[in-house]
Parts: structure tokens; sequence; C-alpha cells
């Protein structure tokens, strides 16, 4: 079945550590999109990418990187410059950079700060 | 940039109650789609509807551009209802802007 597979579904992260969360599709989308979700809060763009090797900031990229050299992936890095890392992380893709046909989202990754 | 207010922001129901969820939009919009957020965080794709009329099982959805709102209608609620459901737009660009969410609670 084609889908989104976010990755690790749970990660703990030390004070300045940088952790990678990955996520990879296989729906043969174009564009591919970073949101953060903070408790009892909406979804804020992180990062988003609407062709391979070409990537935007969003809202709130401040203390987070991505690169996107396939297709099918676009990791997210929170690196130790994100102060309040701590949120639910959800990665969607959608048909092509106009996004013509809507989002799907994977299941997301819970980061906790320890 | 364009501002999106769902309403309301709460809702109780009993089991079998309809409801309306509304989102407002404070410019035009090229797109527009529901989701329901499910209690383990999966954001599941309801409607697609940037303007129109659709209607999936118990749940429809109506969609008035020109008057700058969309509404969610679920009929016969059930237990595996409750969630947040979102409101997203796209206005210019091609990037969702979300609502804050309505956070549902249906009571068998």
């Amino acid at each position: 079945d084609g889908g989104i597979t976010q990755s690790p579904k749970y990660l703990f992260r030390k004070e300045g550590q940088n952790v990678t969360l990955s996520c990879e599709q296989n729906l043969n989308h174009d564009a591919m999109y970073w949101y953060r979700q903070d408790p009892g809060q909406g979804l804020r763009l992180i990062y988003y990418s609407q062709i391979v090797n070409d990537f935007q900031k969003g809202d709130i990229a401040e203390g987070y990187s991505v690169s996107r050299e396939k297709k099918e992936s676009f990791p997210l890095t929170v690196t130790s410059a994100q102060k309040n890392p701590t949120a639910f992380y959800l990665c969607a893709s959608s048909m092509d950079g106009a996004n013509s046909y809507g989002y799907t989202f994977g299941s997301g990754t819970r980061l906790t700060v320890v | 940039g364009i501002q999106v207010e769902q309403s309301p922001p709460d809702l109780i129901l009993q089991e079998g109650a309809n409801s309306t969820l509304r989102c407002n939009f404070s410019d035009s919009v090229n797109n527009l789609q529901w989701f329901h957020q499910n209690p383990w965080g999966q954001l599941i794709n309801l409607f697609y509807i940037p303007s129109g009329t659709k209607q999936n099982g118990r749940l429809s959805a109506t969609t008035v551009a020109t008057e700058r709102y969309s509404l969610l209608y679920i009929s016969s609620s059930q237990t595996t209802d409750s969630g947040v459901y979102f409101c997203a737009v796209v206005s210019g660009t091609y990037k969702y802007i979300f609502g804050t969410g309505t956070r549902l609670k249906v009571l068998a």
C-alpha cells in the first residue's frame, strides 16, 4: 500500500544532541512537508520541499534542518539550537507543488527532551 | 497572512447526536481540506473541498468560498468520531495553514 512512513514513533533526546527524524513516501509525490504540533495546538510549518534538491523554510525553521536528496525521502534534523524541541512532528506529502489534491500525512514522531 | 478560525473549540456529544463544525477564513483560498486527528495523533484526510459539497457516509462537508467558510457535518455520531478536527487552507502559495481545531468527545 502506498503511504508515508515516519520513524521512530517515539524519540528521546538529551540536551545538546542533534536528532534526525525519518520520513519516507512511496506515493510518487513531488512535494513534502514537515509540521510541528504542540499539545492542544494546531500545526505549524517547519520546512517544505516542492522538488528534489530544493527546500524552503516555513514559519518556524530556526533550529531545524532538512535535506531532499531523493524524491522519496525528506529527513528532518532537530539541532541543539532548537531550544524547545519537545513536540509531535508530522510529515506530509502532496502530489505536486501546487497541492492540487491535498495532503497525505504520516503517523508522526513524538520527540521528548530528557 | 490568512487567518483560519474554527468553532466551537470544544464539543461534547452523546452517541447518536448530530453536529456541525465551522471553519472561517479571512481571504480567498485555492484549497481547503478537513482532517480528523485520532487519539494516537494520526491525521486522517476527510475531505478535500475547495468549494461545493461532498458526502462520505455519516460525514459531509460544504465550502462556500465566496463567503469564506466551510462546514463539516457529523451525523449519528459514534465514540470513534472522538478526536480533533482540523480545517486547513491554502491561499496564494501551496502550503496549508491550519486552524486550531475542534476537540470532539462523543460519550457512549
